[in-house]
């Protein structure tokens, strides 16, 4: 079975880059890899998907590696508000198969003062 | 611009009660997909529905239903309860797939069920 791996806990100091690291053990050339996180208590929040080339947005980078099953999320600043649960998950796009999303078990991001 | 908002927030059933809950997506959003979260198995499909049609449906038994309606909005209705259904439940919109595949999904708050 297809695994995706994400160490379960990481600390980052404030102000400083917090880099989140994904492993794919199979990933196919149409699979998007997406990041949600997760503050507690509340519904997962979009924040970064690609699909070959590295991807930047308002709240954080994506580096996807060339054979595409290494993926790492980089929050450029952490602040306290960025203490969540991180979520790496590949989806089919909507071309393929039905929409849905399957999320492994995250990695919890403590961003300390 | 609306959210996805989630009815009710929090809800407290006791064993073999059924309950509805219900999903209101953003506008203009016609998939509507439903997640089961618990401490011990993460985040986990139910459904989704696009169009008033289900399309694909996870790995839970056939007390977890659900429907949508023609202006988008869903509800789902988990029928002879039991404790382990207590969970949060979070439901997403998303609009029709781009031909660039990329399509983000909205959750919404979710409805935390407590079954006693």
């Amino acid at each position: 079975d297809a695994k995706t791996t994400q160490p379960p806990s990481m600390d980052c100091a404030e102000g400083r880059a917090a880099n989140l690291p994904c492993n794919h053990s199979t990933i196919s050339g149409n699979e998007y890899v997406y990041w949600y996180r997760q503050i507690h208590s509340q519904g997962p929040q979009y924040i970064i998907h690609g699909l070959k080339n590295n991807e930047t947005n308002e709240m954080a980078s994506l580096i996807i590696t060339e054979d595409r099953k290494s993926s790492t999320l980089i929050l450029p600043h952490a602040t306290l508000r960025d203490t969540a649960v991180y979520y790496c998950i590949k989806k089919i796009p909507p071309l393929g198969s039905a929409r849905q999303l399957t999320f492994g078990s995250g990695t919890q991001l403590t961003v300390l003062p | 611009k609306a959210g996805v908002t989630q009815t009710p927030r929090y809800l407290i059933k006791t064993r073999g009660q059924q309950v509805t809950l219900s999903c209101s997506p953003i506008s203009g959003h016609r998939s509507v997909s439903w997640y089961q979260q618990t401490p011990g198995q993460g985040l986990q499909f139910l459904f989704e529905y696009f169009s008033e049609t289900q399309r694909n449906k996870g790995n839970f038994p056939g007390r977890f239903s659900g429907r949508q309606f023609s202006n988008s909005r869903s509800e789902m209705n988990v029928s002879t309860l039991e404790l382990g259904d207590s969970a949060l439940y979070l439901c997403a919109s998303s609009r029709q797939g781009a031909l660039t595949g990329a399509n983000v999904l909205t959750f919404g708050a979710g409805s935390r069920l407590t079954v006693l």
